[in-house]
């Protein structure tokens, strides 16, 4: 079982660089979000989706871009890389009822930007 | 706006040793509130998800248990063991929202 699947798990990055961040899942959830972790900061969320065409922000969504084109697809997009986005970034998913609202991790991508 | 808070944030206990993780949380208006383990370098794993309604969840060596009223949570691991060694964080998913909020974690360390 597939899962929640992450690419790629490792990039450097030159500040002002552009990149995407991809992720899928293969449960036909409802609900996608993007979370980053950093030391002493907890895991804060970035953006969030609970449907095709359906998105909105988190905590911390400046600097970044998300769009949800499918059900199995929410790709995260870095616009002008800085160095404050270094981070281990992490995307989940669940159902959005609240009955089954077990939420799944992908394994992280790695993200440093010089 | 939520705020979860675990206590402790670092312990390090012999193995065969009964544990309680503690999860705080100010609003109490949750759809229901998840423990995870992290181990190093890798994603969250779902330990045990407790829903409003419910006091507790148990699977195996873990027991969770829930009280709205206060905003608390424990996780309760019986009999430790090294394999244990993880960092363990709760989140709580709140009323008329679609965010989960986490905790900044517990790292356990159990040693032989």
């Amino acid at each position: 079982n597939a899962g929640v699947t992450q690419t790629p798990k490792f990039q450097v990055l030159k500040t002002g660089q552009s990149m995407t961040l991809q992720c899928a899942q293969d449960m036909n959830h409802e609900y996608m979000s993007w979370y980053r972790q950093d030391p002493g900061m907890g895991l804060r969320l970035i953006h969030y989706s609970v449907g095709a065409g359906i998105t909105d922000q988190g905590e911390v969504p400046n600097g970044y871009n998300v769009s949800r084109s499918t059900t199995e697809d929410f790709p995260l997009r870095l616009l002008s890389a800085a160095p404050s986005q270094t981070s281990v970034y992490f995307c989940a998913s669940r159902y959005r009822t609240s009955n089954t609202g077990e939420l799944f991790f992908g394994e992280g991508s790695r993200l440093t930007v010089l | 706006k939520q705020e979860v808070t675990q206590i402790p944030a670092a312990l390090s206990v012999p193995e065969g040793e009964n544990l309680v993780l503690n999860c705080s949380f100010t609003d109490s208006a949750i759809y229901n509130l998840q423990w995870f383990r992290q181990d190093p370098g890798k994603g969250l794993t779902s330990l045990l998800l407790i829903q409003s309604s419910q006091r507790e969840q148990t699977s195996g060596r873990l027991n969770a248990s829930l009280d709205k009223s206060s905003g608390r949570s424990t996780l309760y691991i019986a009999a430790s063991q090294p394999g244990d060694s993880a960092t363990y964080l709760c989140a709580v998913l709140s009323y008329n929202t679609d965010k989960l909020i986490f905790g900044t974690g517990t790292r356990l360390q159990v040693f032989p």
